[in-house]
């Protein structure tokens, strides 16, 4: 357990709100990054973050922005929801043990109708 | 242009037997491959990697076989238990601008029956 909590955990929004996800860590990572899972997709990369205020994209930013301003957080803003930004959104930490794996949240499964 | 492919959506084994879950790869840059387990409604959890120096790594009932002339890699369960009923991730990492990136397959479900 890497200490890793993801808010809210479930979320039904409408077209053309904003939405915000959180990411919270409570081991100083310095990595996090934040994917989507789709069904045929599998799980690909939105952002990521190698520090705070240094982010950078990943595969399928577009429509997804994202801020660190501690080291702790990470959040995911949707400016302005799409029925396509329906998934499951999870967040994960790299830790800098040998093995470099990433460590996953429980997830958020966002619904925008 | 999916660089880590898995090519078989769902895999049934019965208890006791071997499991072997597949993954090709296209990049001959990735560094290090890893294996994910997912339940339902939890996240991916880190299952066991392999770094592309090797070709194989052991844990318990777990075993990843690389086949770097290939690009592909295995995971290979023995033996397979109920609990080991889930969707598998492969991954492989990318050093990409001076930071690691990982590239997820699409996954396999393992259905383990008893």
């Amino acid at each position: 357990d890497a200490g890793i909590t993801q808010s809210p955990r479930h979320k039904v929004t409408e077209t053309g709100t904003p939405v915000t996800l959180r990411c919270h860590q409570t081991e100083n990572h310095r990595y996090m990054y934040w994917y989507r899972q789709d069904p045929g997709h599998g799980l690909r990369l939105i952002h990521y973050s190698y520090g705070v205020k240094d982010t950078d994209k990943g595969e399928v930013s577009d429509g997804y922005s994202v801020s660190r301003s501690k080291t702790e957080d990470f959040l995911l803003t949707l400016e302005s929801a799409t029925s396509s930004q329906t998934s499951v959104y999870f967040c994960a930490i790299r830790t800098s043990g040998s093995w470099n794996e990433q460590f996953f949240g429980p997830g958020t499964r966002l619904t925008v109708l | 242009d999916q660089q880590v492919k898995q090519n078989s959506p769902s895999l049934s084994v019965q208890e006791g037997r071997i499991s072997i879950l597949n993954c090709d790869y296209t990049n001959s840059m990735f560094d290090y491959f890893l294996w994910y387990k997912k339940y339902p409604a939890e996240g991916p959890t880190f299952l066991i990697s392999i770094s592309s120096i090797k070709d194989k790594n052991e844990d318990g009932r777990f075993t990843v076989f690389l086949n770097k002339s290939a690009k592909h890699l295995s995971l290979h369960i023995v033996p397979s238990q109920p609990g080991d009923s889930a969707v598998y991730f492969c991954a492989a990492r990318l050093l990409t601008s001076g930071t690691y990136k990982y590239i997820f397959g699409t996954g396999t479900r393992l259905k383990v029956l008893a």
